[in-house]
């Protein structure tokens, strides 16, 4: 099955700072990959996909760039400000169709702290 | 438009005893997936249905179950509750089977 790895596990940065967060699949049949951000108490929140057939997409501070023969996609953050903290967690998922019916396969997770 | 919602919000359980979970898909959307979150780790995939079909399974034991009703809504259940299964169990929905997903608020679940 599917496994994605996801680096760093913490990550500390001063206001205005990037971020960068980067993950790793294996199944070579994932084709989605989604980000969530999800602060303390509450639902994993989508912030930003993208799918196999575009290597880079962008909204505002938010970008993802995917590296299919890599296999590995990251998530930069620009102008960080106080409220991006939070845990954010990557995401792969297949094709529905095959034994997978299109499930997200979710990283471990990276704690994101932007400091004033 | 409201999001995806579930109850309840918290539930204390025994060793032992059987709960049941509840969605209600965001308006629109005909697919629901559940996930176990446990503290400190991302979201595990346990179920998928489309259209009242189960179309996913992941690698969870026969205690845990699920279906989906005619308006979409969901149910999870989980018999013969263990201590591990203490975690936020959330559902998340989507248009269409390979949609983006949407969480709800999730249920947390503590098993005593």
């Amino acid at each position: 099955g599917e496994n994605v790895e996801q680096h760093p596990s913490t990550l500390s940065v001063q206001e205005g700072d990037s971020a960068v967060i980067k993950c790793t699949y294996s199944d070579s049949a994932s084709n989605y990959f989604p980000w969530y951000k999800q602060e303390l108490g509450k639902r994993p929140q989508l912030i930003i996909d993208i799918r196999s057939n575009v290597g880079e997409k962008k909204d505002q501070r938010i970008a993802v760039t995917l590296n299919k023969t890599a296999k590995h996609f990251s998530l930069h953050i620009t102008e960080t400000q106080p409220e991006d903290s939070a845990v954010y967690f990557c995401a792969a998922r297949a094709a529905a169709g095959g034994t997978s019916y299109g499930k997200l396969t979710f990283g471990q997770g990276t704690i994101l702290t932007v400091h004033p | 438009d409201a999001g995806v919602t579930q109850s309840p919000t918290h539930l204390i359980k025994t060793r032992g005893q059987h709960v049941t979970l509840r969605c209600s898909p965001i308006s629109g959307h005909k697919s629901v997936s559940w996930y176990q979150q446990v503290l400190g780790q991302g979201p595990q995939f346990i179920f998928q249905y489309y259209e009242k079909e189960e179309r996913g399974r992941g690698n969870f034991p026969d205690r845990f179950s699920a279906r989906q009703f005619p308006n979409y809504s969901s149910e999870l259940n989980v018999n013969a509750l263990l201590l591990g299964d203490s975690a936020l169990y959330l559902c998340a929905s989507s248009h269409l089977s390979e949609s983006p997903l949407h969480f709800g608020n999730g249920t947390r679940l503590t098993v005593t």
